[in-house]
């Protein structure tokens, strides 16, 4: 079964621009979360999607927005890029849809650097 | 609001030492997992632990997660290079407060 994929693997943007994100989660996985990790800050939790639905929002500004497609596919974009949005973005899919978050599969990440 | 807070933050051991991980949460928690980044690569689940006084072994790893359900540890006897990497707690609050809080990791370095 194929893992997490996640599009772009690298990416360099200047202030001011935008920035999309893919991720496919694991076939058969309907949750998507996306995470930003930084040095020093660990895993930030952005937010949750299930069924197209956002379940979850972790405390990022409004800058930062996410989709969820039919197909369980999931975006997220960061408007006005900051140089603090410099940082790996995660994505973690996950099989559970309810009850309680399951074991979380993560992709190789888009290393993002804002300069 | 809900944290998770890891300690230490890194650990420096010699191979065949043991190593620990602590993971405390201000609230109750209705489950905890773990999670091992190696450098460079992703988070990689290990296990996750439910009932209050779980304990679970993998081989030379084991999980514990306390009776009141706020805390929890990774202990690995007799390290090896390959346990080298950032391991991760991950808590899922308990009730409607359905987050998974992240702590900050805990950094092991091994000298061969």
């Amino acid at each position: 079964k194929a893992g997490v994929t996640q599009t772009p693997r690298y990416l360099i943007k200047t202030r001011g621009q935008q920035v999309t994100l893919s991720c496919s989660p694991i076939s058969g996985h309907r949750s998507v979360s996306w995470y930003q990790q930084t040095p020093g800050q660990g895993l930030q939790f952005l937010f949750e999607y299930f069924s197209e639905t956002q379940r979850n929002k972790g405390n990022f500004p409004g800058r930062f927005s996410g989709r969820q497609f039919s197909n369980s596919r999931s975006e997220m974009n960061v408007s006005t890029l900051e140089l603090g949005d410099s940082a790996l973005y995660l994505c973690a899919s996950s099989r559970k849809g309810t009850g309680g978050f399951d074991e979380q599969y993560f992709g190789p990440g888009t290393r993002l650097t804002v300069t | 609001g809900q944290q998770v807070m890891q300690i230490p933050q890194y650990q420096h051991v010699q191979e065949g030492e043991d190593f620990t991980t602590y993971c405390n949460s201000s609230t109750t928690l209705s489950n905890i997992q773990w999670y091992k980044q190696r450098p460079g690569g992703h988070p990689v689940f290990l296990i996750q632990l439910v009932k209050s006084g779980e304990v679970k072994k993998q081989k030379r790893l084991t999980f514990q997660f306390g009776e009141a359900k706020k805390n929890s540890s990774l202990h690995i006897t007799a390290t090896q290079t390959t346990d080298v990497g950032t391991y991760f707690c991950a808590g899922e609050g308990a009730g409607n407060n359905r987050k998974l809080i992240w702590g900050l990791g805990t950094s092991l370095a091994v000298n061969p």
